[in-house]
């Protein structure tokens, strides 16, 4: 099992407020990530860190902002939220596992922040 | 056009049955493959890796065509347990870390 936690896990908040989505994980991994996913479409990569004061801005376009000032922690903080950002929000972090002939990244994925803006 | 496609499915199979289904990428720079498995609600888990020669994990077994640009999944001997919504998942050698995910196969198992 992944050692990778989100909360809360469900969050119902009004327009405006700010808020701090948690992402911690205790296998020491590197690379992590935050991905958007609405219901049966594909998952939107939104930001990602390759170590510790390392982020990046993902493929698809987000108000939100990232830090990464320890290993184990990423929160995802929304400034001001707005019914646009109702959507689950899943973090991620990455290991390289492989052999002699090929080496893959492998994802372990936190449950989730399902996040509804009223 | 999507960078990762697959047919949503629902792909309906009797217990026991078999069934494979398709996900075509369109960049041919893409260089690791993966098939993950989400089930409702739930976060996406990997199920496998899929490498140039095919490979097989039990009852599961993946193929690479690159010079069609497809990856494929087959499932034999269905279980109820296997009713989930495969994803694949493509990594691109000019982007080491941004791993590009179709929309998923949702594959129902039925008694």
């Amino acid at each position: 099992e992944a050692d990778i936690y989100q909360t809360p896990r469900y969050l119902v908040i009004g327009t405006g407020k700010k808020i701090t989505l948690e992402c911690s994980q205790t296998m020491g991994h590197d690379k992590m990530y935050w991905y958007q996913q609405d219901p049966g479409m594909e998952l939107h990569l939104i930001h990602y860190s390759y170590g510790v004061n390392s982020t990046e801005k993902g493929d698809l376009s987000s108000e939100s902002t990232v830090s990464r000032i320890r290993t184990e922690h990423f929160p995802l903080t929304l400034e001001s939220a707005r019914p646009s950002h109702t959507s689950q929000y899943l973090c991620a972090s990455s290991e390289l596992v492989g052999g002699a002939f090929a080496t893959n990244e492998k994802l372990f994925f936190g449950s989730g922040t399902q996040l509804s803006v009223l | 056009r999507k960078e990762v496609e697959q047919d949503p499915g629902p792909f309906n199979v009797p217990e026991g049955a078999t069934v494979a289904f398709n996900c075509t990428y369109s960049n041919s720079a893409s260089q690791s493959f993966f098939w993950y498995r989400q089930d409702c609600r739930k976060e996406p888990k990997l199920l496998m890796s899929v490498y140039s020669s095919g490979n097989e994990d039990g009852r599961f077994t993946a193929q690479l065509n690159r010079a069609s640009q497809y990856i494929s999944l087959l499932i034999r001997d269905s279980k109820l347990s296997d009713s989930a919504t495969y994803l694949c998942v493509v990594n691109r050698a000019d982007s080491w870390g941004k791993l590009q995910f179709g929309a998923g196969t949702q594959v129902v198992v039925t008694p």
